[in-house]
């Protein structure tokens, strides 16, 4: 079964400051998707980035980057010069072909809470 | 605008009464799912669907049940709610790219209270 942790309950930092918010998968597929979403205070869920089993290229988009090690089975994600906008709920996520090779179930983990503070 | 629309928001029911919570995309999206949120244990999906007439579980979907008769809607409906139902409640919709969802597009979630 696909599994997704993130260890880091909480996290809290002061402005400028990086930080790097922990991700580790396990599935028994060799394709499969990870992606990370941001939960702000308001609530709803923004999408942030989608990467597949076979692309370990590394990420930026701007202060955002997402380092992907299929060696460690982690995909964690590093905020540069962090802002107080940035506190939210993160979640990583995972997406696997079931047995049946025809379905498709997202698993989340349980999310890190980053604080950001002035 | 490009929407996944939930209702209601916020919803307070007894247990055993019957309810169904909506869910409608704009985006003719094949793919949409739900899922509960409850502290300490993130999103957990309940039910996905592929296409039309395609659902399938997801991690927790005892006590639910849902359809996809149309392809932008996709209720949730709960037969019999029991108090440990109460959550908050999202759902979301994806188009298919290389046969996986691409990026979800989430409601504004409903947060049920079952007493």
């Amino acid at each position: 079964a696909q599994k997704v942790t993130q260890a880091q309950t909480e996290i809290s930092v002061v402005e400028k400051e990086d930080v790097t918010l922990d991700c580790v998968y396990e599935t028994r597929d060799t394709t499969y998707y990870l992606f990370w979403y941001k939960q702000p205070p308001s609530g709803e869920l923004v999408f942030l980035i989608r990467r597949n089993s076979f692309d370990e290229q590394n990420e930026i988009s701007g202060r955002y980057s997402w380092n992907f090690q299929k060696s460690t089975s982690s995909f964690n994600f590093t905020i540069t010069a962090s802002q107080v906008v940035d506190s939210a709920v993160y979640f990583c996520a995972l997406s696997e072909a079931r047995s049946s090779g025809s379905a498709r179930q997202l698993t989340f983990g349980s999310g890190t809470q980053l604080t950001v503070l002035p | 605008e490009a929407q996944v629309t939930q209702n209601p928001r916020y919803l307070i029911t007894v247990t055993g009464k019957k309810l169904t919570v909506t869910c409608s995309q704009n985006m003719n999206h094949e793919y949409m799912s739900w899922y509960r949120q409850d502290p300490g244990l993130g999103l957990r999906q309940i039910y996905y669907s592929m296409n039309v007439e395609v659902t399938d579980k997801g991690d927790v979907p005892e006590g639910y049940k849902v359809s996809r008769k149309e392809k932008r809607n996709f209720p949730l409906i709960l037969e019999s709610p029991s108090p440990n139902q109460t959550s908050l409640y999202f759902c979301a919709s994806s188009q298919i790219l290389q046969g996986m969802p691409e990026k979800l597009f989430f409601g504004s979630g409903t947060q049920l209270s079952v007493l």
